[in-house]
């Protein structure tokens, strides 16, 4: 149990477009997600937390603008990055977390994006 | 969220113990100790967790000190499978909506 998917596994891109990436969880409902970005060789870095129903939370330095998230149901939360230019590849994760007692964040595969 | 300090790479050899160390000598009271590990190019997996006891599951065992200001995470039996980048971290447990602060981990490299 506890599966998160995330849609798709990777995606290359033209510099201009946007991109959206889905995050969900498979077999549960999961009030909270988190997006995370991680560039090569470095650690995973917290975008924004997502609740369903709600506004995004977004880190500090990250343009809520330029990464769109909804989180529109209990099992679905995409983020879309807006004109996306290269210096926006990266792996981009989320994770997701079980009803409100649950403290364990169960992670999705991960999405490669590449912008030429 | 208290800082976390582990050795940027270690080595074990297949069949042996890997023993993680963390250091976080600033953590309070209420903050559990959680390790996950990351494969490469694949999402972080959560390992274990605990608060002051040492705890052990299916995957490995963890072991607090007594001061709490640092924990061993043990992997029995390392295998070439568990090579991966293991990331120790302190946080609240106050709810699913507790977010998570990634250090720089730990590579371990199991080899033959």
């Amino acid at each position: 149990g506890a599966v998160v998917s995330q849609h798709p596994s990777w995606v290359i891109c033209k510099s201009g477009t946007s991109v959206k990436i889905e995050c969900r969880s498979l077999d549960f409902q999961a009030t909270t997600m988190f997006w995370y970005r991680q560039f090569p060789k470095q650690s995973l870095m917290l975008m924004a937390t997502s609740n369903e129903g709600s506004k995004a939370t977004y880190e500090q330095g990250v343009e809520k603008d330029k990464f769109l998230i909804n989180h529109a149901s209990l099992t679905l939360s995409t983020l879309t990055v807006t004109s996306a230019h290269p210096e926006d590849s990266s792996f981009y994760i989320c994770s997701a977390t079980i009803g409100l007692a649950g403290n364990e964040q169960f992670f999705g595969p991960g999405t490669r994006l590449t912008v030429l | 969220d208290a800082k976390t300090t582990q050795p940027p790479s270690m080595d074990c050899a297949e069949g042996r113990a890997a023993n993680l160390p963390c250091n976080h000598s600033t953590i309070s009271g209420n903050e559990y100790v959680y390790w996950y590990r990351q494969i490469h190019s694949q999402g972080p997996q959560y390992i274990i967790h605990g608060l002051k006891n040492n705890e052990t599951n299916e995957m490995a065992s963890l072991i607090i000190t007594e001061d709490r200001k640092s924990s061993t995470l043990i992997l029995p039996h390392a295998t070439l499978r568990d090579t991966a980048v293991y990331y120790c971290i302190v946080r609240l447990n106050t709810g699913g909506g507790n977010k998570l602060t990634f250090g720089t981990g730990t590579q371990l490299k199991v080899e033959l």
